[in-house]
């Protein structure tokens, strides 16, 4: 079984900064079956980024998604309120089928 | 539009049975596999089981397996999340979201959330 580390658990920065998120695999992970979610107070989490890279529809560019192998980052290159939330990676393994979430980092306002 | 919606918000006793609905629209239900998501207060997001509508091929996660019972009716477009003997421990949020496959090189993610729908289990 897979199992997902984030770090840090939690990020304090201002709007306008960048953000750099990190997703450590236990094992190497297919790229194509990475994926990040953000999930803001009361709300169902939202997909962001696919296949490690590729961003969901509507996301807007300021988030992007690098890595390979067991080490992937999520980016927000300039902070807008609106990002200052929970972000989950999550990966799917095939045999058997199963879709594992990491814990979450939550970016705060500092 | 594409969305899921699910029920409401459940209050109920330990040893109680429950069934919660996921109704999709504004696509092909049967062409896209269902997941269950759970969230637990404050906590972070377990994968439950999916569901293809399509054919009703179910996988669970191994957490879940044996504790809940993942089902679909493809005629009117929706999926259930059902306990036969509620527990205090599966009070949580439940989210259905859609699994989509993208291609080879994109691979796949859940790309369509339920609003979720909350459970409370206590006596």
């Amino acid at each position: 079984e897979i199992v997902l580390t984030q770090s840090p658990g939690t990020l304090s920065l201002s709007p306008g900064e960048r953000a750099t998120l990190s997703c450590r695999a236990s094992q190497s992970v297919s790229s194509s079956y990475l994926a990040w979610y953000q999930q803001k107070p009361g709300q169902a989490p939202r997909l962001l980024i696919y296949g490690a890279s590729s961003r969901a529809t509507g996301i807007p560019d300021r988030f992007s998604g690098s890595g390979s192998g067991t080490d992937f980052t999520l980016t927000i290159s300039r902070l807008e309120p609106e990002d200052f939330a929970v972000y989950y990676c999550q990966q799917y393994g095939s045999s058997p089928p199963a879709f594992t979430f990491g814990p979450g980092t939550k970016v705060d306002i500092k | 539009e594409v969305q899921l919606v699910q029920s409401g918000a459940e209050v109920k006793k330990p040893g109680e049975s429950l069934k919660i609905s996921c109704k999709g629209s504004g696509y092909s239900f049967t062409s896209y596999w269902i997941g269950w998501v759970r969230q637990m207060p404050g906590k972070g997001l377990e994968w439950m089981g999916i569901i293809y509508p399509g054919d009703s091929d179910t996988r669970y996660s191994p957490s879940f397996q044996g504790q809940v019972t993942i089902s679909a009716d493809k005629s009117i477009s929706t999926a259930y999340l059902q306990w036969s003997s509620l527990k205090a421990s599966d009070t949580a949020m439940y989210y259905c979201v859609r699994y989509r496959y993208y291609d080879i090189l994109t691979g796949n993610a859940f790309d369509i959330w339920g609003q979720g729908t909350m459970v409370t289990v206590s006596s």
